[in-house]
């Protein structure tokens, strides 16, 4: 199956840093979609980009697909965008959803 | 807003007790996915639905694991007997069909002590 491989595992900030957190994946992809796991554990939907550049407010997100990586960017960082950052990739006939094992960003005031 | 519905939220159970879960996709949603989450990893797929058939249930530890989505709506997925490793978060998801984006529960955390 597809791996997915994302970067940095754990990454510290400080409020009103930048940040840009990477995911790699093995083979090729029909879409892939970011998220943000809640301290509750619920995975909130960030961005849903095969290919191109998605913007909202201070966070963006970057598929080139054709080089299978992901970046999503996260400027002017806040306390409340702490907690775990996952992609995850479409992938094979039945579009099989593979996630990476994410990353952890804790934002220091 | 439609929302994927799971219940329980929490759950506690005795090591070889049976345990169930339910999920209740968005309205429309042909696909279903149940994921399990260990604390510190990433979700792994256990099993996923294309209205009521299995399309992979290749992660799907079979001898003690069941998942159905008899009428292609809602799903349950059950534990039996459940172990101390089976601690996790059970997540449950919904999408269209094909590579469309999906949406997740608010999942159900189950401890087995």
């Amino acid at each position: 199956g597809i791996q997915v491989e994302q970067s940095p595992p754990d990454l510290i900030l400080q409020e009103g840093a930048n940040s840009t957190l990477r995911c790699n994946f093995s083979d090729s992809v029909n879409n892939l979609q970011w998220f943000h796991q809640n301290p509750w554990g619920q995975l909130i939907n960030l961005f849903y980009i095969p290919s191109g550049t998605k913007q909202n407010g201070r966070l963006s997100a970057t598929t080139v697909a054709t080089e299978r990586y992901s970046l999503l960017y996260i400027s002017s960082s806040q306390t409340t965008d702490s907690g775990v950052y996952f992609c995850a990739v479409y992938g094979g006939s039945n579009y099989k959803l593979t996630f990476g094992k994410g990353t952890l960003l804790t934002v220091n005031p | 807003e439609a929302e994927v519905a799971q219940s329980p939220r929490y759950k506690i159970t005795e090591k070889s007790q049976a345990v169930a879960f339910w999920c209740d996709p968005i309205s429309g949603h042909a696909t279903l996915y149940w994921y399990r989450q260990i604390l510190g990893q990433g979700p792994e797929l256990l099993v996923q639905f294309q209205d009521e058939s299995v399309v992979d249930d290749s992660q799907l530890p079979k001898d003690r694991f069941s998942a159905e989505r008899l009428k292609g709506v809602d799903s349950t997925l059950k534990i039996q007997p459940a172990e101390l490793g089976d601690s996790a978060m059970y997540l449950c998801a919904s999408s269209f069909g094909g590579n469309t984006e999906a949406f997740f529960g608010q999942g159900t955390r189950l401890t087995v002590v």
